[in-house]
């Protein structure tokens, strides 16, 4: 079954922890993103990679990493220096850049 | 840079009655225009997209949108809305470049019984 699977769906995590989002498609798909979500903001681009071993800070990058070491994985690392980490935060891929993008099923992380 | 508009934040629709959903985009050439839909907790759902060609593009669940360029614009429409098409609608772009896929800000659509 062809898709983008992000694990965790619900993740807690303590204030000036680190903490690691997984993305996973199986799509062979070029092009992966991720975005934030926040009530009435709508999407926000946080990191997207073009091809592996390559990616690109997007309009919310601080406090942010990620690593495309492999075509079909793109972890996204939300760091103790995001001030305001809790979010809904979703996955994409596209086959090439600039296409229809594909989304995961999303994580929520609450800062307790 | 391209920027796309949702004018309206929130939509109160009757059951059975027509739906429009306002997008209006901002680009230079012609862009590549996406509906998503998105259900509670969920991720965002490609409803139709336009690349080119014919300007009224189907989609799935009964959805066409169309694309007019002299308006900037690329409405969403439904004849008859159901109740289970209450969710969070998305218009995007993508106008090449380094800028990737921009989204609206949503529209809320919510189905009176």
């Amino acid at each position: 079954d062809g898709g983008i699977t992000q694990s965790p769906k619900y993740l807690f995590r303590k204030e000036g922890q680190n903490v690691t989002l997984s993305c996973e498609q199986n799509l062979n798909h070029d092009a992966m993103y991720w975005y934030r979500q926040d009530p009435g903001q709508g999407l926000r681009l946080i990191y997207y990679s073009q091809i592996v071993n390559d990616f690109q800070k997007g309009d919310i990058a601080e406090g942010y990493s990620v690593s495309r070491e492999k075509k079909e994985s793109f972890p996204l690392t939300v760091t103790s220096a995001q001030k305001n980490p809790t979010a809904f935060y979703l996955c994409a891929s596209s086959a090439t850049w600039n296409t229809e993008a594909f989304f995961g099923q999303g994580t929520r992380l609450t800062v307790v | 840079a391209q920027s796309v508009t949702q004018p309206d934040i929130h939509i109160t629709v009757s059951e059975g009655a027509s739906l429009e959903l306002r997008c209006n985009y901002s680009y230079g050439a012609t862009p590549y225009l996406f509906w998503y839909v998105q259900s509670p907790g969920q991720g965002l759902q490609l409803l139709l997209k336009y690349f080119s060609g014919d300007t009224l593009v189907q989609g799935i669940k009964g959805f066409e949108a169309e694309f007019k360029r002299s308006q900037s614009s690329f409405n969403l429409r439904k004849p008859s809305v159901h109740w289970s098409d209450a969710a969070e609608y998305f218009c995007a772009v993508a106008g090449g470049g380094a800028d990737g896929l921009t989204f609206g800000k949503g529209t809320h659509l919510i189905i009176q019984p």
